[in-house]
């Protein structure tokens, strides 16, 4: 069980590249989401899934496209990227317990972006 | 729009004293808490959460939290830090009936122990 798994784990783009950040998760939950980690900021949202087929913005989602095909897979994409993008990308996923009804997400270890 | 509010942006203590971060949120309704640890170089935790009933809630690692519904406050607590606690410590919310992945994470707190 290999939980939330982001590739890759450091990334150098230049001004104006595209790329994707992938995320995959083997729990079968159904809910998955894309947080942006700077300092002092704390975690903001950038994109969230409540199911194949639907995605919705979160606080900060200028900048950045997701789909979600399948339930395991939830990438990331930068269409156009710049420097304000460089960040640490965190992707998280999470089911609701159906005994407890906790929702309680499980993060990837993060994907480090630097964007010159 | 909902906000997390962590008052205290870096904390040096000294080990075996005791810890207090503060959590304050928005949200008038219906929340669900949550404080997530991140140690170094590593990615987040979940140290405890509150969904209902008993507002204290005990984590790992010795840690507890206080819902006070009237302060909209959820304060993290531990009596006697050890200098394996040095971390980045993340309060956050989920508002309504918790049927989303969607939390909005504070600001988050740094906090350093001295051996």
């Amino acid at each position: 069980n290999a939980g939330v798994t982001q590739t890759p784990k450091f990334q150098v783009l230049k001004t104006g590249q595209s790329m994707t950040l992938q995320c995959a998760q083997d729990m079968n939950h159904e809910y998955m989401s894309w947080y942006r980690q700077d300092p002092g900021m704390g975690l903001r949202l950038i994109h969230y899934s409540v199911g194949a087929g639907i995605t919705d913005q979160g606080e900060v989602p200028n900048g950045y496209n997701v789909s979600r095909s399948t339930t395991e897979d939830f990438p990331l994409r930068l269409l156009s990227a710049a420097p304000s993008q460089t960040s640490v990308y965190f992707c998280a996923s999470s089911t609701r317990d159906r005994g407890t009804g906790a929702n309680v997400l499980t993060f990837g270890a993060g994907s480090r972006l630097t964007v010159l | 729009a909902q906000s997390v509010s962590q008052h205290n942006h870096h904390v040096i203590l000294s080990e075996a004293a005791s810890l207090e971060l503060g959590c304050n949120y928005s949200y008038g309704g219906t929340v669900n808490l949550f404080w997530y640890v991140q140690y170094p170089g590593q990615h987040l935790q979940l140290l405890l959460k509150y969904f209902s009933g008993d507002p204290l809630v005990k984590g790992i690692k010795g840690f507890e939290a206080e819902f006070i519904k009237s302060k909209f406050s959820f304060n993290l607590r531990k009596p006697s830090v050890q200098w394996s606690d040095t971390a980045e410590y993340f309060c956050a919310v989920r508002q309504g009936s918790g049927n989303t992945g969607k939390l909005i994470f504070g600001q988050g707190t740094t906090l350093q122990v001295k051996p």
